[in-house]
C-alpha cells in the first residue's frame, strides 16, 4: 500500500482567485501521476497524466506540474470560477495499479 | 458512445446474499478496473484486468471477484457480502496502464 497524500483537505475560495493544490506521492516505483476533478454527482474525469520530472501541462486556466525526484505535484488554476467547485483527485500509477489521495475539495465564492 | 456504464445504480442487500455488479465500456478499451470509495478514503483498487480473460488483484481484492470474459464488461461479484462492503463501487476503463481512466457513474451498495 502507498500513501498518496494531498494538500489542504478542502479551501474555500473567491471567484477570480487563484489557488493551487499539493499532491505528495513516494517517488519509488513511480509511472505516473494522474489528476482527476470530481463533481458532485458525477464521476471522476481526467485532467493530466504526467509521466516526466519536470513535466508541466495545462488546459485552459488549469495547470500542472509534476516533480517525481522528490515526490510532488502541484495543481494551479488561475482565476478561480464558480464551475471550478469540485473535488480535485491526484494518482499515483505504479503500472497497473493506481493509488489515489483523498482529494482537494474546491469551493469557490461568487 | 455511452462510455463506461454500471449496473445497477443502487443496490440493498442482507448480509450474506451474494450480487454482481456489471460494468460495460464502449471505448475498446484493453484496461479496465474496480474501485470502492469509502468516506474519508480515496478511491482503493479492488481488482483490474489488462485484457480480455485477465485479472489481476488490487490494494483491496478480499470478498471480491471478478471476471473478464468479454473485452467490454467487467464483472465484479460478491459471495457473501458482509457490511464492511457497503460502498461505492466506481468501474473505470483506459486504453492503457499509463491512460487516463474513464470512470462509470458509480453503483451505491448497502449491506445490512
Amino acid at each position: 500500500i502507498l500513501n498518496v497524500e494531498q494538500s489542504p483537505q478542502s479551501l474555500h475560495v473567491q471567484e477570480g482567485d487563484s489557488t493551487n493544490f499539493t499532491c505528495s506521492f513516494p517517488s519509488s516505483n513511480f509511472y505516473a501521476l494522474h489528476w482527476y476533478r470530481w463533481e458532485t454527482a458525477k464521476s471522476p474525469e481526467a485532467l493530466f497524466v504526467m509521466t516526466l520530472n519536470g513535466d508541466e501541462k495545462k488546459k485552459g486556466r488549469i495547470s500542472a506540474t509534476l516533480n517525481t525526484k522528490e515526490g510532488y505535484s502541484y495543481l494551479y488554476i488561475k482565476g478561480s470560477q464558480p464551475e471550478d467547485s469540485a473535488t480535485y483527485l491526484c494518482a499515483l500509477n505504479t503500472g497497473n495499479q493506481f493509488y489515489f489521495g483523498t482529494g482537494t475539495s474546491l469551493t469557490v465564492i461568487p | 458512445n455511452a462510455g463506461v456504464t454500471q449496473t445497477p445504480k443502487f443496490r440493498v442487500l442482507k448480509t450474506g446474499q451474494s450480487m454482481t455488479l456489471l460494468c460495460a465500456q464502449d471505448m475498446n478499451h484493453e484496461y479496465m478496473y474496480w474501485y470502492r470509495q469509502d468516506p474519508g478514503m480515496g478511491l482503493r483498487l479492488i481488482h483490474y484486468s489488462v485484457g480480455e480473460g485477465t485479472t489481476a488483484k488490487g490494494e483491496v481484492p478480499d470478498g471480491y471477484n471478478v471476471s473478464r470474459l468479454k473485452k467490454q464488461n467487467f464483472l465484479l461479484g460478491l459471495e457473501s457480502a458482509a457490511p464492511s462492503q457497503t460502498s461505492v463501487y466506481f468501474c473505470a476503463s483506459s486504453s492503457g496502464s499509463g491512460s487516463e481512466q474513464y470512470f462509470g457513474p458509480g453503483t451505491r451498495l448497502t449491506v445490512t
